[in-house]
């Protein structure tokens, strides 16, 4: 079954309003990945989370892993319309080396 | 460097018959995997490989298979197509399998078709 789950599936907002997609993990990760996918084209790396209470921030985008390693969120701030896409949550469960579990995905829409 | 390249862009087969996804990579990567992508499921691990002559199975295998003869090349092949196979296909590969420098980098994608 899907070891990641990620929510909300679909988030529409208007320009300007904020944005947050959350991810929980059944196993603690070791890190968590999150990833940008742009309609039509192919995922693409963000950012990675590896501490316990970790947060990062890249200018609107704000990342945060969870204390017990098992979930992350992804807010933006103040959404502009080249914020459209799909955002992935993935991790690695902290015993099987080499896999790489995705989350289904949030989509966001952006109103002008 | 051209990164990771996949072939074809867009292929249509019907059932039954066999095919190789080409995924190649510039990088030096050691690792590499293949997952599908169907709408609302994301992203799916079908198979992947920590390096040249090991692979592993990832959440979704059946129906595919892969080797890993090279450090750049990981085909993926489907033995006989069926219409649930229908997805678009991506590739991906990163410098380890953990640590600091695990993030992927994907291909373009195959978008293939099972009639």
């Amino acid at each position: 079954g899907q070891q990641v789950m990620q929510i909300p599936q679909y988030q529409h907002v208007q320009e300007g309003e904020d944005f947050t997609t959350y991810c929980n993990s059944s196993t603690t990760l070791s890190n968590i990945q999150w990833y940008k996918q742009r309609p039509g084209g192919h995922p693409v790396f963000l950012i990675q989370l590896v501490k316990s209470g970790e947060v990062k921030k890249q200018k609107r985008l704000t990342f945060q892993f969870g204390e017990a390693k098992k979930n992350s969120s992804l807010h933006i701030t103040a959404t502009q319309t080249t914020d459209v896409g799909t955002y992935f949550c993935a991790g690695p469960p902290g015993s099987t080396l080499g896999r790489l579990y995705f989350g289904r995905g949030t989509q966001l829409t952006v109103w002008p | 460097n051209a990164g990771v390249t996949q072939t074809p862009k867009f292929q249509v087969l019907k059932t039954g018959q066999s095919m190789t996804l080409q995924c190649a990579q510039d990088m030096n990567h050691e690792y590499m995997s293949w997952y599908r992508q169907d709408p609302g499921m994301g992203l799916r691990l079908i198979h992947y490989s920590v390096g040249a002559g090991i692979t592993d199975q990832g959440e979704v295998p059946n129906g595919y298979n892969v080797s890993r003869s090279t450090t750049e090349d990981f085909p993926l092949r489907l033995l006989s197509a069926a219409p649930s196979q229908t997805s678009v296909y991506f590739c991906a590969s990163s410098y380890s399998v953990q640590g600091a420098r695990n993030e992927q980098y994907f291909g373009p994608g195959t978008r293939l078709t099972v009639t």
